[in-house]
């Protein structure tokens, strides 16, 4: 079963601007992991955020947690041509059995346009 | 360098005919997973193993195989029983531990002759 479902499914700005991405999920987690794949290739992991963190940066990148939401969201600032991929949010359960198990969403695809 | 390599990248399957694909990693990792993507789709775990000679099914192990001999090496075989084998296949491995990332390979394509 799918747990995390990010939001919109498909985003296209201009080079430069923010591009914020939504993913939502539906049981307790012990941590929040983004990935970014490009066309064809294998997904690259970009942040992890544990269910006790609210924020988290990693230079261009910005995620929140909000647990009492059961959200967390990903800002691209001063987005780059080369920032074009899916970006999918990935969330490990806390039921027995499942700790080293991830469950992915279906994705957003972020188009920057030049 | 250390990562994780598939192999082959596109493989086309005949009806009735099993095909492995083959997953190696040097990362010095204990677990290793098989994802299958479908398109416009995310990520679903078929198969994933947290130590040699042993694995567990995930959500879409129908039609599936996998073995775990060596800490490096995670092949899938996909079988005649699976009847809709098309997508795109990743394998990943990572440190034990809900905290770890997964490193993905760059998958393998499967399609029907």
């Amino acid at each position: 079963s799918q747990q995390g479902e990010e939001d919109p499914q498909a985003l296209s700005i201009q080079e430069g601007e923010n591009a914020t991405m939504n993913c939502s999920y539906k049981t307790s987690i012990n941590n929040l992991q983004w990935y970014r794949q490009n066309s064809g290739r294998g997904l690259v992991h970009l942040i992890l955020i544990r269910s006790n963190e609210r924020e988290k940066h990693s230079g261009r990148l910005r995620v929140t947690l909000d647990t009492s939401k059961k959200s967390s969201s990903l800002l691209i600032t001063a987005s780059r041509a080369a920032d074009t991929a899916s970006y999918f949010c990935a969330t490990d359960g806390r039921s027995g059995g499942s700790n080293y198990k991830l469950t992915f969403g279906k994705g957003t695809l972020l188009t920057v346009n030049p | 360098d250390g990562g994780i390599t598939q192999s082959p990248k596109y493989l086309f399957r005949k009806e009735g005919q099993n095909v492995t694909l083959s997953c190696e990693q040097n990362l010095n990792h204990d677990a290793m997973y098989w994802y299958r993507q479908d398109p416009g789709q995310g990520l679903r775990l078929i198969y994933y193993s947290q130590i040699v000679n042993d694995f567990q099914k995930g959500d879409i192990a129908e039609g599936y195989s996998v073995s775990r001999e060596k800490k490096e090496s995670f092949p899938l075989t996909v079988t005649s029983a699976q009847k809709n084998p098309t997508a795109f296949y990743l394998c990943a491995s990572s440190m034990m531990g809900s905290t770890s990332p997964q490193h993905f390979g760059d998958g393998t394509r499967l399609s029907i002759l």
